[in-house]
């Protein structure tokens, strides 16, 4: 049972470039989200999914996509990378509605240069 | 989304010190959780938080639900190195959005 796997780890993009994050999970959970964390801004939820074909934008969704085709898996877009997407990003799931526990994944370590 | 402010933002203890972080609210919320963010990891969550009032215990960890479901605390007793690390709040009012605080990074010195 991995949980929550992201990848890659780290990345370095050019300004302009586009790329996928990817998160799967093998717990069969409901709700899929990504955040962003930055130095001093805690964690900031970019977007949500709460089941398979559909997802919802969080606090941060500019320049930022996301699908959801499948319950495991929840990709991330940059759509043209920018310096001020330089952050950690992280996955995590949780259950459902009624599931208390949410599961990070390990994170991704992400510059734009 | 529910905002929350979290302090201190950072504190220093010595091994043996207890610690407590703060989280508050201006509006009243249905739950609030706590996690725990080693340097370099991800967050592992501790704890969630539900009924007015609520006190849980895990070990030297004690999390507090205020009355009025606006405010939380979580305190450690007798610190440990072990116990670096960044502390976060987080909340929501219904359905999934979580809203994290800053959170409050501890140093423990031995």
């Amino acid at each position: 049972n991995a949980g929550v796997t992201q990848t890659p780890k780290f990345q370095v993009l050019k300004t302009g470039q586009s790329m996928t994050l990817q998160c799967a999970q093998d717990m069969n959970h409901e709700y899929m989200s990504w955040y962003r964390q930055d130095p001093g801004m805690g964690l900031r939820l970019i977007h949500y999914s709460v089941g398979a074909g559909i997802t919802d934008q969080g606090e941060v969704p500019n320049g930022y996509n996301v699908s959801r085709s499948t319950t495991e898996d929840f990709p991330l877009r940059l759509l043209s990378a920018a310096p001020s997407q330089t952050s950690v990003y992280f996955c995590a799931s949780r259950r459902d509605s009624q599931g208390n526990t949410i599961y990070f994944g390990e994170g991704s370590w992400l510059t734009v240069v | 989304g529910q905002q929350v402010m979290q302090i201190p933002q950072y504190q220093h203890v010595q091994e043996g010190e207890d610690f407590t972080t703060y989280c508050n609210s201006s509006t009243t919320l249905s739950n609030i959780q706590w996690y725990k963010q080693r340097p370099g990891g991800h967050p592992v969550f501790l704890i969630q938080l539900v009924k007015s009032g609520e006190v849980k215990k895990q070990k030297r960890l004690t999390f507090q639900f205020g009355e009025a479901k606006k405010n939380s605390s979580l305190h450690i007793t007798a610190t440990q190195t072990t116990d670096v690390g960044t502390y976060f709040c987080a909340a929501s009012n219904s359905g999934y959005a979580l809203n994290f605080g800053k959170g409050t990074s501890l140093l423990v010195t031995p």
